[in-house]
């Protein structure tokens, strides 16, 4: 199975600061298509999950431009700009390249 | 708007049987596969099933295998999972999610049903 390790596991932030998170993954996520099936998303208490970012680096509609993803291969990274307190909650990196699709621990932004 | 709404989780004895269903609307329910993943509260996402768009190919993580089977109903834009013989690491909050290969990903999610298996 592919295993995604995130870091790190917690990030107090303060309002208006950026935040980042790395996922790293024990194979490359390429596909012979040439897509690379790695995806961001975001967990509010009390909320469904949200999709913010696929294949790498696309925001998914609505997702405000604050939010982007970079990396190729195995690195992976998702940065938010300037934090707002709608964006606390639990990030997830997670990987469709092949079954078992697997996610990372989850990294909790919390607001200092 | 994708709206997914998860029902028929509760308490079950170990060793007994659930059936979740989650009732989709908002999107072309018979043109996507459908997946469950589960959480044990304040704890990581499980993947642990998908079905294809016409319900001819299913798959399952290897925890869930023989005891799992998810299906889906097309006129009634719903899909299942049959849960038996139920053990308490099966305990968790169900998700169905709707994956677009488009994306790569899976771009609507239900608010979860929770399975307590238990004596």
């Amino acid at each position: 199975d592919v295993v995604l390790t995130q870091t790190p596991l917690s990030s107090p932030v303060t309002l208006g600061q950026p935040a980042s998170i790395s996922c790293r993954s024990s194979q490359s996520l390429v596909h012979s298509d040439g897509n690379t099936y790695l995806s961001w998303l975001h967990q509010r208490p009390g909320q469904p999950l949200r999709l913010l970012i696929y294949k790498i680096s696309n925001r998914f509609s609505g997702v405000p431009d604050r939010f982007s993803g970079s990396g190729a291969g195995t690195d992976f990274t998702l940065k938010i700009s300037r934090v707002e307190a709608e964006d606390v909650g639990i990030y997830y990196c997670m990987q469709a390249l092949q079954l078992p699709y697997t996610f990372g621990q989850g990294t909790k932004l919390e607001i200092k | 708007e994708v709206q997914l709404v998860e029902s028929g989780g509760g308490l079950v004895q170990p060793g007994g049987s659930l059936r979740l269903s989650c009732a989709a609307s908002g999107f072309t329910f018979r043109s996507y596969w459908m997946h469950w993943v589960r959480q044990v509260p304040g704890k990581g996402l499980v993947w642990v099933a998908r079905i294809k768009t016409d319900g001819s190919h299913t798959a399952y993580a290897d925890s869930v295998k023989g005891r799992f089977t998810i299906s889906r109903d097309n006129a009634k834009n719903t899909v299942y999972l049959q849960m038996n013989s139920l053990r308490a690491e099966d305990t968790a909050i169900y998700y169905c999610s709707v994956y677009d290969f488009g994306l790569g990903s899976w771009h609507g999610w239900g608010q979860g049903t929770l399975v307590t298996v238990s004596s």
